[in-house]
């Protein structure tokens, strides 16, 4: 079986920093995706890194380590609209199917 | 492009109904995926398909499940027969590769009383 663990739910003030860690045990890794949910909404793609080290894309970046199982999502400049629910993805097999965590959501306040 | 189209939004049935739920991926997509999202259980993988070949159903979670992809622009998710707890959203995606990302539709919200 697989194993996800990231935490539940994070508060940060709007304008700060938040990063939010995920560590995984798969069978067969190939990679790793980071997705967005609003509350009512379908995931959004946010991320996805296969080899070790850090991928910027605007305000949010996400981190890789694959010997040690590890990834975090690094949100910077909070806004508002960045309350939501923040699902880490590791792959599973070869063919690319992941499973997803149970996701940490995150409570930017004013 | 439209994104992923799922039909309907919003399905209530009584237990023991047939449901059948629709997906259109984006077109040129190769890979399907069918997800369910419960509170308890999180969003769980039931099935994908690749170039409408079914290639891991190993989530679908008994015999009351089956999906079909008769062609690459349509796939159905039925529920025979329903029961209370397959109450979920139900989202179907779509990615080109699987190392790229996938993009979900709106989601159908199942009720099953």
């Amino acid at each position: 079986g697989q194993n996800i663990d990231q935490p539940t739910e994070m508060t940060a003030t709007e304008g700060a920093i938040v990063q939010i860690n995920c560590t995984y045990q798969t069978s067969g890794f190939n990679g790793l995706f980071w997705y967005q949910q609003h509350a009512g909404e379908a995931p959004t793609f946010l991320s996805y890194n296969v080899l070790d080290g850090l991928e910027e894309k605007g305000r949010f970046s996400s981190f890789l380590s694959r010997s040690k199982g590890y990834s975090y999502l690094l949100l910077k400049e909070l806004q508002m609209k960045d309350s939501a629910s923040y699902l880490c993805a590791p792959t599973t097999d070869s063919w690319g199917k992941f499973q997803f965590g149970a996701g940490t959501q995150v409570v930017v306040t004013p | 492009d439209a994104g992923v189209i799922q039909s309907p939004r919003h399905e209530v049935t009584e237990m023991g109904q047939e449901v059948t739920l629709r997906c259109k991926p984006i077109s040129g997509h190769d890979y399907l995926f069918w997800y369910r999202q419960t509170m308890m259980r999180g969003l769980e993988l039931l099935i994908y398909f690749n170039n409408n070949v079914p290639i891991d159903d190993s989530g679908m979670p008994e015999d009351r499940f089956s999906a079909k992809m008769p062609n690459a622009s349509f796939s159905t998710l039925k529920i025979q027969p329903s029961e209370p707890r397959d109450s979920a959203v139900y989202f179907c995606a779509s990615s080109f590769g699987t190392s790229y990302e996938q993009y979900f539709g709106p989601g159908t919200r199942l009720t099953v009383t």
